[in-house]
């Protein structure tokens, strides 16, 4: 059964402590791997997609990189203003849907 | 553009009776979906539209959930009648499958509609 693990569920950081995020996949055939980002009563929003092992891609404090199991969200000097739910999701064919991950909460303190 | 848009925000009913939820997708975006999420379950996938059509909606709880979408900017999720595990927020997103550029194969998210069965 195709199965995307999340850990840890929840990450307290003091602001400027590094740290990473994990997304593990069990999958048939890997078509993408997504990272979303969920603030409280918002939909998720759209921050990366990794499409083949060795791949990374940056974005401010974020860098996620992508093996053939697993993927990081790595977090470097997080600030307040990054606390959020963190949401891993997979794309197994060409249908474009998603299968999502439990979330990680992370809460980023001043 | 202004996203996707869903109707309405917060929903509070009582068991037995119907709730219609409403979704646009983004204009040009050929693909529509229905997302339901609860603290245990996560997010689930209901169901999902190509150019109108539903193409799987093997995620539909039973019955009792029906989804149509009559034309590119309307949709909607409907619950018949509605019962209190049925309490969740219930998501709508879109994409454009043809769309090859930056931001390509991505699912963006309306702000949800909040759904309390009493």
């Amino acid at each position: 059964e195709d199965q995307v693990t999340q850990s840890p569920e929840a990450l307290r950081l003091q602001e400027g402590e590094s740290s990473s995020l994990n997304c593990s996949y069990t999958v048939s055939g890997l078509r993408g791997l997504f990272w979303y980002r969920q603030d409280p009563g918002k939909g998720p929003e759209f921050l990366f997609t990794l499409y083949s092992a060795g791949e990374e891609k940056e974005k401010e404090r974020l860098k996620a990189t992508l093996t053939k199991k697993e993927s990081f969200l790595h977090i470097t000097a997080p600030k307040p203003e990054d606390s959020a739910t963190y949401l891993c999701a997979v794309r197994l064919d060409s249908s474009y849907k998603l299968i999502f991950g439990s979330g990680t909460r992370l809460l980023v303190r001043p | 553009d202004a996203g996707v848009i869903q109707s309405p925000r917060h929903e509070v009913t009582e068991m037995g009776q119907e709730v219609t939820l409403r979704c646009k997708p983004i204009s040009g975006h050929n693909s529509l979906f229905w997302y339901r999420q609860t603290m245990m379950r996560g997010l689930e996938l209901l169901i999902y539209f190509n150019n109108n059509v539903p193409i799987d909606d093997s995620g539909m709880p039973e019955d009792r959930f029906s989804a149509k979408m009559p034309n590119a900017s309307f949709s909607t999720l409907k619950i018949q009648p509605s019962e209190p595990r049925d309490s969740a927020v219930y998501f709508c997103a879109s994409l454009d499958r043809g769309f090859l550029g930056s931001g390509a194969n991505v699912l963006t998210f309306g702000a949800g509609s909040r759904l309390t069965v009493l």
